[in-house]
This record gives structure tokens, C-alpha cells and sequence, in this order.
């Protein structure tokens, strides 16, 4: 029971280096998202995928990039990494793209940029 | 665009007391409101929600929040609190838009 499963866990990275989050669901979700949880500031959305071959720009995308690979998997790159994206991502999945849809989340990667 | 505010980064209660997580939010339109949960070192989790309809919501644990619109408010609470329930707590509102956006949470300790 699967859910939600997200890669790696853990990373820490040289201010300037790049990398690639994997997410990937098994639930048939139709929409994927990505947030990232900074301390007292909550979860803030950085793109989101309504459905396969669609994505789109959320409210803190700089520096980032996405790919809808398939109806499974969404991965968010960061290409030249710095200090300001230390933080908490998570991956999360939904039914479909509608204002009332349940959440799923997967348990998260702790990024460290030094 | 909507924003959430929880008051109250730390709460802290005795087991078996009341649990009273506050939020409020600001929406021109009817919104969609949520409540999360999220243990150490895990995703967050849907204890409730508010869609349409009724405006005391039932969730998971015991938890229930009710929707007052005159207030601007989904306030959560728990009769009688367990240590189990330590956690931080997150409000959520969206519209059919589906930005969601999430209050800064609040850490819920319990105590014996």
C-alpha cells in the first residue's frame, strides 16, 4: 500500500549543483503537486500537474523545474542549487484538479543547500 | 487570492483536556476548507474537511471543526485530548481553482 513514494530522503547539496526529486504515486491520480514546508510559513505550492502532459506554475516556482513523465511519476529539478531552497518537499497526488480534492501526501525530502 | 491564518504557532494541553486549534482565513468567494496532520517525519494527512452543506465537520480521531462564515473561521477541536494526538496541525483553504494554501501550521504537544 504504497501511496505516495518520494526520492531521496535526505540530500544535501553545494550551493551551484543540481538535482532531481522523484516522485511517484500508484493510486491513479489524474493531478500531482509539489510543495515545499519552510518553519512558520506551512506548505507553499511550487508547480502542480492537473493531468498527464499538462503542468503548471504554482505560487513559488523560481529556480525549479518539473516533468509530468507519465501518469505515475512527477519530478521536480532544481538546476542550480542555492542556500534559499533549503527545505522540506513534498510530493502530493489528487483524484483529479478540483478545489474540494483530497490530498495525498508522500513523506517528504529534507534538502540542505550549504 | 485566499490565505489562512492559524493563531497560535504551539499549543499545549493536558491529556483529557480540550484541544481548540484556531484558524481563520480570508476568501471573496466560498472556499474549501481543510484540516491536515502531520506525525514526525511524515506527509500530512486529511483529517477533515468542508466542502458544502452542513457546517460541523466530522473527521478522523475525534477531531471536528465547524465553518462559520460570519467569523471567517474553521476552528478544530477534540473533547478530551490523547498523546497520540502531539502533532502539527495545518488549515488549508482552496476554491475550484485548486491553489491551495496552507496556514503556517500549529504544534500540538501533549501532556501527561
Amino acid at each position: 500500500n504504497a501511496g505516495v513514494t518520494q526520492t531521496p530522503k535526505f540530500q544535501v547539496l553545494k550551493t551551484g549543483q543540481s538535482m532531481t526529486l522523484q516522485c511517484a504515486q500508484d493510486m491513479n491520480h489524474n493531478s500531482m503537486y509539489w510543495y515545499r514546508q519552510d518553519p512558520g510559513m506551512g506548505l507553499r505550492l511550487i508547480y502542480y500537474s492537473a493531468s498527464e502532459g499538462t503542468t503548471d506554475k504554482g505560487e513559488v516556482p523560481n529556480g525549479y523545474n518539473v516533468s509530468r513523465l507519465n501518469k505515475r511519476e512527477f519530478s521536480l529539478r532544481l538546476e542550480s542549487a542555492a542556500p534559499s531552497q533549503t527545505s522540506v518537499y513534498f510530493c502530493a497526488s489528487s483524484e483529479a484538479h478540483g478545489g474540494n480534492e483530497k490530498l495525498f501526501f508522500g513523506s517528504g525530502t529534507q534538502l540542505s543547500v550549504l | 487570492a485566499q490565505s489562512v491564518t492559524q493563531l497560535g504557532s504551539h499549543v499545549s494541553v493536558s491529556e483529557g483536556a480540550l484541544v481548540l486549534l484556531r484558524c481563520n482565513y480570508s476568501s471573496s468567494v466560498p472556499p474549501y476548507l481543510f484540516w491536515y496532520v502531520q506525525y514526525p517525519n511524515q506527509g500530512l494527512q486529511l483529517l477533515l474537511k468542508y466542502t458544502t452543506g452542513a457546517t460541523l465537520v466530522k473527521g478522523i480521531n475525534g477531531f471536528e471543526a465547524e465553518f462559520k462564515k460570519s467569523e471567517t473561521s474553521f476552528h478544530l477541536t477534540k473533547p478530551s485530548a490523547h498523546m497520540s494526538d502531539a502533532a502539527e496541525y495545518f488549515c488549508a483553504v482552496s476554491h475550484n481553482n485548486n491553489d491551495m494554501r496552507f496556514g503556517a501550521g500549529t504544534r500540538l504537544t501533549v501532556k501527561p
